[in-house]
Order: structure tokens, then sequence, then C-alpha cells
């Protein structure tokens, strides 16, 4: 099974701050990288599925970009707002017939007003 | 919001007890999924669906068992409920596996007391 790992594990900003994390995963037989974003007592939502490398997307105030070679997306907030508070999730799927996504843990973001 | 119901929403059940949790799509999305959610450990994939009667283990199946006998509904069976299976469990769907997006259910809070 492979490794998805996501730093910070909890982050703390003020609103108005702009913010990033990171999703690692193994850049040999990759194939797609979700992002999701999970509130408290809520389902998780989908943010972006990215399977190029160089891919970018852009969702209002977050953004997304990743890097196949090296195995690593970020995450981008800005302008953070109280409501952008939620776990972000990040998860990869291998190439090879495999059909499941391996989640990180994900990161929590708590924007204080 | 994908059309995806999850019931019962919540349960309280005693150990050893055989507990059944539905999940049901009105999509006609042909992959289903089956995931735990549990402190310190993210969304783990216990089973999933890729068609009716097809189905394979994820990370965590053991204790777990999955039927689908129609495009709709994906059951999950505890056959003799352990404390240790006391979490959130979600349900998802997706169109392909092709890097396509995950749509979660509201999931089940289950209690093995």
């Amino acid at each position: 099974i492979l490794n998805v790992e996501q730093s910070p594990q909890s982050l703390h900003v003020q609103e108005g701050d702009s913010t990033n994390f990171t999703c690692s995963f193994p850049s040999s037989n990759f194939y797609a990288l979700h992002w999701y974003r999970w509130e408290t007592a809520k389902s998780p939502e989908a943010l972006f599925v990215m399977t190029l490398n160089g891919d970018e997307k852009k969702k209002g105030r977050i953004s997304a970009t990743l890097n196949t070679k090296e195995g690593y997306s970020y995450l981008y907030i800005k302008g953070s707002q109280p409501e952008d508070s939620a776990t972000y999730l990040c998860a990869s799927r291998p190439q090879g017939g495999s059909e499941k996504l391996v989640f990180g843990k994900g990161t929590k973001l708590t924007v204080n007003p | 919001d994908a059309g995806i119901t999850q019931s019962p929403r919540h349960k309280v059940t005693e150990t050893g007890t055989p507990v059944t949790l539905r999940c049901h799509q009105t999509e006609n999305h042909r992959y289903m999924y089956w995931y735990r959610q549990d402190p310190g450990h993210g969304l783990r994939l216990i089973h999933y669906s890729y068609g009716v009667k097809d189905t394979d283990k994820g990370e965590v199946s053991d204790g777990y068992s999955v039927s689908r006998s129609k495009t709709e509904d994906f059951l999950l069976t505890l056959e003799s409920a352990t404390s240790s299976q006391t979490s959130v469990y979600f349900c998802a769907i997706s169109e392909s596996s092709l890097g396509q997006t995950q749509y979660f259910g509201p999931g089940t809070r289950l209690l093995v007391l």
C-alpha cells in the first residue's frame, strides 16, 4: 500500500492570511491526485482532480498544483476566511488497474476571525 | 449533491451481533466504495465494487463483507461486530475509477458496545 503523507497535520491562521499545505505521494506508478475538503460533521467534498505534471487547478480562492516527477502537490488558500476551516484531504490513485484511492490523514485548518 | 444516502445514520449495537449498513445511490454510477474514518487514520478503504456482483477488498477488510446485487445498492455487513469496529462509515460512488471524483454519502456513525 503506497503512503500518502500530508503536512502539516494541523494549522491555525488568522482571517486574511494566505496559507498552503503539502501532499506527498509515491511518484512511481502515479495516475491521479485528488483533493477534498471535509468540514466537521459533514462528508468530504471534492475540490480538484489532477493527472498531469504541472497541472494547476483553481476554485475561487483555493488553488492546487501538481508535481508528478517529485511526488507532491500543494494546496493554496488565498485570504483565508473562517468558513475555510476544515480538514483538507489528498488522495492518490496509482496506475496499474487498481481502482482504489489512498488517502492521506489530512491537514486540519482553523481560521480564526 | 450526488444522490447518495446511507442507512442507518446512527446505530448502537452490542459486541457479537451482526450489523448491515446500506448505501443507496440514484446516479447509476458503476463504482461504489465503503470507507471507515477513525481519528489518526483518516479514511481507509474497506471494500469496493466495480459492478453488480463484482467486489474487491480494500486495506481494512477483515471482519467485513459486502454485497451488490443491483447497481444502486451496496451493503456492508459486520458479521459479528467488535468494539474495534466502532467508527464512522462513509460510502462513496464514482462514475469510473480512472481519475474520477468520488462523491461521498453523509456517513453512518456506529457504536459497538
